[in-house]
């Protein structure tokens, strides 16, 4: 399969624990991106790769949150302290850029976070 | 920043009856237009796109869409529903600068097909 693909595909924690979340994009994609999608709402937009370098973060990425992607490939996304309010679907999608760019994301199955 | 409206959380329809799911957007210079589809436990799949061109789109799986400027409106249309057609659908809006990628999604529309 090369698609989009996540890990772990569901996560129970508690409150106050750190947790972290894998995304390895389709492997010629240089854009990476994370979204977050809340029960009965659509997915909001979190951060962005261009390779190696993150380009932007919205303001729902609280100082507890920090995502990388150190090589340009894989992404990880880590919640830290967590708390009940961050229990969501967080979505990984990649998209090439430039003359290649179809205009489309590519979203993986998600990993779903409870914080009890 | 763009926002998406879509007006129906819930449409209930009929096998093989007709579906439009309306989709509208806040006012940009140029824009690039998405349908989303996502069926239980999986990921959100591309139904359609609109980036230039003829404004009426047409997707995977029968459904088109038309772009309407004037209207900043992106409504989905299928004439003839399926009962694997029962999933949620996304509109997203993305500007059409550097930047793009940075989708707004409107909240989702959940489509129920009964026979």
């Amino acid at each position: 399969d090369t698609g989009v693909s996540q890990d772990p595909r569901h996560k129970i924690t508690k409150r106050g624990q750190n947790v972290t979340f894998r995304c390895d994009p389709i492997s010629e994609h240089n854009r990476l991106y994370w979204y977050r999608q809340t029960l009965g709402q659509g997915p909001e937009f979190l951060t962005y790769f261009q390779n190696e370098a993150q380009l932007e973060k919205s303001r729902l990425l609280s100082d507890r949150f920090s995502a990388e992607r150190p090589k340009g490939s894989f992404s990880t996304l880590e919640i830290q302290r967590t708390e009940q309010g961050d229990s969501a679907m967080y979505l990984c999608a990649s998209s090439l850029t430039g003359d290649a760019n179809t205009g489309e994301l590519f979203f993986g199955e998600g990993s779903r976070l409870t914080v009890l | 920043a763009q926002s998406v409206t879509q007006l129906d959380s819930q449409v209930p329809v009929f096998e093989e009856a007709p579906v439009e799911l309306r989709c509208n957007y806040s006012s940009s210079v140029s824009v690039y237009l998405f349908w989303y589809v996502q069926y239980p436990n999986q990921g959100l799949q591309l139904l359609l796109k609109y980036l230039s061109g003829s404004t009426l789109v047409k997707g995977i799986n029968g459904f088109e869409a038309e772009f309407n400027k004037s209207q900043t409106s992106f409504h989905l249309r299928k004439p003839s529903v399926h009962i694997s057609d029962t999933a949620e659908y996304f509109c997203a809006v993305s500007d059409s600068d550097d930047s793009w990628g940075k989708f707004q999604f409107g909240a989702g529309t959940q489509v129920v097909v009964t026979p």
